[in-house]
C-alpha cells in the first residue's frame, strides 16, 4: 500500500484565499484524522471521522474551517477565507479500528503558508 | 480539558547512554498510551504502545506506565545519533464510550551526540 497520500505538499497563498487540502487514507482503515502542527501549539487534532462520519470536530478553530469525507477513500479540509495564523503543517492520518486503534499512519503533511 | 505534558527539551545525551523521556497526562480514565517519533521535517511514526502498568520492552526501547501517578516514560538504551528526533507522547481519548482520537503532547526533542 502507498500509505496515506496528501496533496498538495506545499501551498503558499494570500490572506483571504480559499485553501483545500486533500487526503487519501490507507485502504481498509476506518478512522481518519486531520491534525495541525505548529511550533507553539504542537500537534492539535482538528477533526476525526469513523466510517466516513465526523465524530469530533471540537478542534476545528472556527467556522472558516470545514472538513468532509464523502467516501472511504477521500477527505478534504477547507479553509475559507485563509488567514496568516492558519500557517502550519496539516497532517492527515488514518488508523484501523479495534486493536489497531491508536496506531496512526500519517501522511507526509501539507505545509501551508498564508501571506 | 485533557492534557498531555512533556518537557520540550532539548535533551542531549552522549552516544551509548540511556535517554529517558517523560510524560504526564491529566485524564485518569485513559487506558492506552503511545510513543511516536518525528524526525525533523517528517511525519510522526509509532514506535511503542503500552496499555498495562509496568514495563514493556521492544529492542532498545522500553515504555513504562504508572497509571496511579498518571505517568508514562520511554527509555532508549544504547542511544545512537539516528535516535535524534522529537518524541511525542500520546494518550487515547474516548468519545461517547468508544475509542477516539489521540491527544498528543508537544514533544521532547532528543539529541544524541557522537
Amino acid at each position: 500500500d502507498a500509505g496515506v497520500i496528501q496533496s498538495p505538499r506545499h501551498e503558499v497563498t494570500e490572506m483571504g484565499q480559499e485553501v483545500t487540502l486533500r487526503c487519501k487514507p490507507i485502504s481498509g482503515h476506518n478512522s481518519l484524522f486531520w491534525y495541525r502542527q505548529t511550533m507553539m501549539r504542537g500537534l492539535e487534532l482538528l477533526i476525526y471521522f469513523n466510517n466516513n462520519v465526523p465524530i469530533d470536530d471540537s478542534g476545528m478553530p472556527e467556522d472558516r474551517f470545514s472538513a468532509k469525507m464523502p467516501n472511504a477513500s477521500f477527505s478534504t479540509l477547507k479553509i475559507q477565507p485563509s488567514e496568516p495564523r492558519d500557517s502550519a503543517v496539516y497532517f492527515c492520518a488514518s488508523s484501523p479500528q479495534g486493536r489497531g486503534a491508536g496506531e496512526l499512519f500519517f501522511g507526509e503533511g501539507s505545509r501551508l503558508t498564508v501571506l | 480539558q485533557k492534557e498531555v505534558e512533556q518537557n520540550s527539551g532539548p535533551l542531549s545525551v552522549p552516544e551509548g547512554a540511556i535517554a529517558s523521556l517523560n510524560c504526564t497526562y491529566s485524564d485518569r480514565g485513559s487506558q492506552s498510551f503511545f510513543w511516536y517519533r518525528q524526525y525533523s521535517g517528517k511525519s510522526p511514526e509509532l514506535i511503542m504502545f503500552i496499555y498495562s502498568n509496568g514495563d514493556k520492552e521492544d529492542g532498545r526501547f522500553t515504555a513504562q506506565l504508572n497509571k496511579a501517578s498518571q505517568y508514562v516514560s520511554l527509555l532508549i538504551r544504547d542511544s545512537q545519533p539516528s535516535d535524534s528526533a522529537t518524541y511525542l507522547c500520546a494518550v487515547m481519548g474516548y468519545y461517547g464510550g468508544s475509542q477516539g482520537n489521540l491527544i498528543f503532547g508537544k514533544g521532547t526533542k532528543l539529541s544524541v551526540k557522537p
